[in-house]
Order: structure tokens, then sequence, then C-alpha cells
């Protein structure tokens, strides 16, 4: 079936460092991939997404790159901040059937460090 | 102006005891979802509405029961809560599905502890 692999966590960065969060995934067809972030005692919001291949998704500074060929859809951000350190979830619709559901990874901690 | 808001935000109650979780959406979506996050932040879907209309049921223990009055509203009633019910339950909506790339909003969470 249709899954999202993230990486471990939690990743810990100093302020203004480069920021990789690895996801990749295994799908049917063509989904469309979105980053959701939860910041502590919040719900899920949007961060970004790319609904085909070759796709940047990018938002408040964080950006990722639909890549089919390496069924990925890494996020990065070249200088985090404080205010970044959150939850990170990868997601992807399942397009089988009718129903278009959103299939989540793990979900990755970031934790930025002043 | 809360997108989708359900209540309450926290809930303790114990261990048999049957409880139901509200929410709303003043989106003017059509597709209503239900979320669990165990303790390890885990997401996964328990249940989706379509104009009013179960479109997803996932493998959920039958003392879990949604129900739709409306498109603007899915509320999620569960019977007789046992210790492993414990989680934070996320509604969410969206304008159809998210296989296009259509958004999915969701509301801030409840939080419940079976005790």
């Amino acid at each position: 079936g249709n899954s999202v692999t993230q990486m471990e966590g939690p990743v810990t960065l100093s302020e203004e460092a480069f920021l990789t969060i690895n996801c990749t995934y295994t799908a049917t067809g063509y989904p469309s991939l979105f980053w959701y972030v939860q910041y502590p005692g919040e719900g899920l919001q949007l961060l970004l997404k790319a609904t085909k291949a070759d796709d940047k998704g990018s938002n408040k500074g964080f950006e990722a790159t639909y890549r089919k060929e390496t069924t990925s859809f890494h996020l990065e951000k070249g200088s985090v901040q404080v205010s970044d350190s959150a939850v990170y979830f990868c997601a992807l619709s399942d397009n089988s059937g009718n129903t278009g559901k959103l299939i989540f990874g793990q979900g990755t901690t970031l934790q930025v460090k002043p | 102006d809360t997108a989708v808001s359900q209540t309450p935000k926290y809930l303790v109650t114990q261990m048999g005891n049957d409880k139901s979780i509200k929410c709303e959406q003043n989106l003017g979506h059509d597709t209503m979802y239900w979320y669990k996050q165990d303790s390890k932040k885990f997401l996964k879907i328990m249940f989706s509405y379509n104009n009013k209309e179960l479109i997803i049921n996932e493998t959920v223990p039958n003392r879990f029961s949604p129900k739709s009055p409306d498109k603007a509203h899915l509320n999620l009633h569960i019977n007789s809560l046992e210790l492993g019910d414990s989680a934070v339950y996320f509604c969410a909506s969206s304008q159809g599905t998210p296989r296009s790339g259509n958004t999915i909003y969701f509301g801030e969470g409840s939080w419940l502890t079976v005790v």
C-alpha cells in the first residue's frame, strides 16, 4: 500500500543552520505531496505542497521539490529560527479508489537552539 | 474566526464512560475528517464524510461512531472508553479530497485522557 517514510528525529540545530528533513514515499499513480507543521499544543497547518513531478512547493523560507525519480519530497530551509521548532509531517494523497485520503509519515521533531 | 473548531479541547474521563467530541467548520467545505494522533505523534485517519455521506471508515472499533448532521458539522461519539483510546483527536475539512492537491485544514485537536 501507499506509505510515507520520514527521517527519525529529533533533529537539533542551532539558529541559522541549514535544515533538511528527508521524506520518501511509496505510491501507485501520481499522488499529491504535502508538508504539514504542528507547533506545540496546536493542530496541523499546511506548510507547502506539490501536485506533480518537478513541482516545487515553498512557504516561509521552506522548500520541497517533488522528485518522482527518487520518490522523495525532502523539506529544506536555508536558515532556521527558534520559532521553527515544531513537528513536521510529510504526507501524500492516497489516490487509490475514489476517496483520496491523506497518509502521513511518522513526523520529525525539530528543535532549534539559540 | 476559527476555520475548524472542535470542543472540548481537553477531556479527562474514566474508563467505561461515553463521550462526544464536536466539530464545526465555517469554510464551506464538503468533506470532513476525524484523525487520531497517538502518543508517538503518529496520525491516522479514522473517518471521512463527503456531503454528509460516510466515504472512509478505517479499521476503527464499533465503539467509535461519527455523525454528520450537516456539511459543516462532524461529531465523534465514543462508547465504553478504554485506556487505549487516550490520544489527540483532530477534526479536519477540505473542499473535495486531497487527491488533486486540495488542502486539508485541521482543528486544534481534542486531548482525550482516559483514566
